[in-house]
């Protein structure tokens, strides 16, 4: 299994500029989620999905939009990126809730977008 | 809602000494707990977490926690700090549903020779 990629792992961007960053899991996890880093900040939630087809609202979702048109595959758009954007972004997915279950929660390695 | 405050930005040790990585919850429902740890650029790789079973939990590279509910506290420890241990700690917490893990803001372990 490769677990969770992202695509791409870097990138380069001018203001105003739009791109898409792709998260894809072969583990048939239900779970999706798009988190940035940003220094001093930890990781916040931006967006995440229960199931194909579904989408919600995380943290810091303003400026960004997602879509989960199949189970293993969450993308995050960034219509206008701004450079308040630069971070890294991590996808991470996982099964189902974590009760009374030994569920854990697996990130991808990150993809690094710079807007200038 | 939950949220996680992990004291002081930065813990520097010496090698071989103890590591103590603090980390105060608060949750409105009964809490997952987990420390991830994340080397220089790359991803986070989980260390432990605590779903409801011991509240002494032991993880990968010799860290434990330990889930004190009257104190709201899941503090990571290390009985003697390594060189490799140097890295960015994250305390996160979660509920029993779908919502993601809510990170504490980090803390960056130094370990001095």
């Amino acid at each position: 299994n490769a677990g969770v990629t992202q695509t791409p792992k870097f990138r380069v961007l001018k203001t105003g500029q739009s791109m898409t960053l792709l998260c894809a899991q072969d583990m048939n996890h239900e779970y999706m989620y798009w988190y940035r880093q940003d220094p001093g900040m930890g990781l916040r939630l931006i967006h995440y999905s229960v199931g194909e087809g579904t989408t919600a609202k995380g943290e810091v979702p303003d400026g960004y939009n997602v879509s989960r048109l199949k189970k293993q595959n969450f993308l995050l758009g960034l219509e206008s990126a701004a450079p308040s954007q630069t971070s890294v972004y991590f996808c991470a997915s996982r099964k189902a809730p974590f009760s009374g279950r030994q569920e854990t929660q697996y990130f991808g390695p990150g993809t690094r977008l710079l807007v200038l | 809602a939950q949220s996680v405050t992990q004291l002081g930005s930065h813990v520097s040790v010496s090698e071989g000494a103890l590591v103590l990585l603090r980390c105060n919850y608060s949750s409105s429902v009964p809490p997952y707990l987990f420390w991830y740890v994340q080397y220089p650029n790359q991803g986070l790789q989980l260390l432990l977490k605590y779903t409801s079973a011991a509240t002494l939990v032991k993880g990968i590279n010799g860290f434990e926690a330990e889930f004190k509910k009257s104190e709201t506290s899941f503090h990571l420890t290390k009985p003697s700090a390594h060189m490799r241990d140097a890295a960015e700690y994250f305390c996160a917490v979660s509920g029993d549903s779908a919502d993601g893990l809510t990170f504490g803001k980090g803390t960056h372990l130094i370990i001095q020779p």
